[in-house]
């Protein structure tokens, strides 16, 4: 089974409103990553946390980590369509080099 | 600067057919990953280079899967034998060092049909 787990699975929402995605992962990790994908090919990094931080900011985006619960947020603030993707964690377990397990991605809509 | 490359972006084989993928990676990038996406298993890990060697060939799905990296610099991944169930979405990536705390830039994928 993947190591982290996107909830929810599909998001649709209005341009202008927020979108939240989460991920819950189970072993101990060095980094989570957020990536977006458009039409199924190439992904596009979008952010890096590290385990001993808590919170990150990245122009619209907003990460969290909570390592107690081993779960992660992906805020996007005021939604584009462009914004209009899957996006995906992925972590980087202790001890596994830097081999990246992703979650199941989240499909995100932003509706015009 | 150039990202990761990869060709083809697209191969249809037919069954029991061998194919090459092929993976140029940043400039630069010591390390470098393969990855599949399918429909049914999501994202997966494949292999992973440092420099020219492999030290994690967990995620070949079976020997008829093999990479190589020479150079420091492009790869090929080798499926013998397709399979049906192979066709998916290959993806490298590379990273400045494959420490832990530098990000992979993906390319754009190869889609694999096998008929």
């Amino acid at each position: 089974s993947q190591q982290g787990e996107e909830d929810p699975q599909a998001l649709s929402i209005q341009e202008g409103e927020n979108a939240t995605m989460n991920c819950s992962y189970k072993t101990s990790i060095n980094n989570l990553q957020w990536y977006r994908q458009n039409s199924g090919r190439g992904l596009v990094h979008l952010i890096l946390i590290r385990s001993n931080e808590r919170e990150k900011h990245s122009g619209r985006l907003r990460v969290t980590l909570d390592t107690s619960k081993k779960s992660s947020s992906l805020l996007i603030t005021a939604s584009r369509a462009a914004d209009t993707a899957s996006y995906f964690c992925a972590t980087d377990r202790n001890n596994a080099g830097n081999m990246l397990t992703f979650g199941g991605g989240t499909r995100l809509m932003v509706k015009p | 600067g150039a990202g990761v490359s990869q060709s083809p972006s697209n191969k249809v084989t037919e069954k029991g057919k061998d194919v090459e993928l092929r993976c140029d990676p940043i400039s630069g990038h010591t390390a470098l990953y393969w990855y599949r996406q399918s429909l049914g298993q999501g994202l997966e890990f494949l292999i992973y280079f440092q420099g020219n060697s492999a030290p994690d060939k967990s995620g070949l799905p079976s020997d008829r899967f093999s990479a190589e990296r020479t150079g420091g610099s492009v790869s090929t991944l080798t499926i013998q034998r397709t399979q049906q169930e192979d066709s998916a979405v290959y993806l490298c990536a590379s990273s400045l060092d494959p420490g832990s705390y530098y990000e992979q830039y993906f390319g754009p994928g190869t889609r694999l049909t096998v008929t």
